[in-house]
């Protein structure tokens, strides 16, 4: 499973973009890229995922440059609902293989008015 | 909606005495996972099944065991809990992952279990 590294905090004002950026040099080319949102005493939602380009949906977009050792998850207009931790994760669900699913440190997002 | 709930959301023991925590899912998943999460810090994988094929991570503790009796319902005991394992549970479920999809898993809400 490929190593993750994000920032472990940011801050940002309420209806700014913001952008989190993850550093996964060793993704091999089966991963894909996946990212969580999780609030205090809540478990972690999924937010979006992504192979490589760009994908987007109702809630965020999933930069992935062409080499795929990064990718930056892009929130719209935040709001201070959008206080959270944020994780990446990197890898692919195939219990044929003996991977872990390991959780990095994430992101400590803040957004204030 | 189909969801995963977990019961109780917030579990108090005793030193020593054993918990059981469960977990139920309407979402027709195969593979469910528990998850310990302490404050400040990342989930930790405790174990998963794949259906009924059981897999522990090397390094969770042999106190704490997991059964899944059918398709929905899972759970995770505690044999003899120490202050150690103070933190919030998390369950999750996820399709057997054979497309090669990515780590899209569905979390419950947690329990959050105090030991005293």
């Amino acid at each position: 499973l490929a190593k993750t590294t994000q920032p472990i905090s940011m801050d940002s004002y309420e209806g700014q973009e913001v952008n989190i950026t993850c550093s996964h040099n060793n993704i091999a080319t089966n991963d894909y890229i996946t990212w969580y949102q999780q609030f205090p005493s809540q478990g972690p939602r999924f937010i979006i995922q992504g192979y490589k380009t760009k994908v987007t949906n109702e809630v965020a977009s999933l930069f992935i440059p062409a080499d795929r050792k990064s990718s930056t998850l892009s929130l719209p207009r935040v709001s201070l609902s959008d206080t959270a931790v944020y994780y990446c994760l990197v890898g692919v669900l195939n219990f044929n293989r003996d991977d872990k699913i390991i959780f990095g440190k994430g992101t400590r997002l803040h957004i204030l008015p | 909606d189909a969801m995963v709930i977990q019961n109780p959301r917030y579990q108090v023991t005793q030193f020593g005495k054993p918990v059981t925590l469960s977990c139920s899912q309407t979402l027709n998943h195969n593979v469910m996972y528990w998850y310990q999460q302490k404050s400040s810090q990342a989930p930790k994988l405790l174990f998963h099944y794949y259906d009924k094929d059981f897999n522990n991570e090397a390094d969770t503790p042999d106190n704490f065991q997991s059964r899944r009796p059918n398709t929905s319902f899972c759970f995770l005991d505690i044999r003899s809990p120490g202050l150690g394992d103070a933190a919030m549970y998390l369950c999750a479920t996820s399709s057997d992952g054979t497309l090669e999809e990515g780590y899209e898993q569905y979390f419950g809400p947690g329990t959050r279990l105090t030991v005293t």
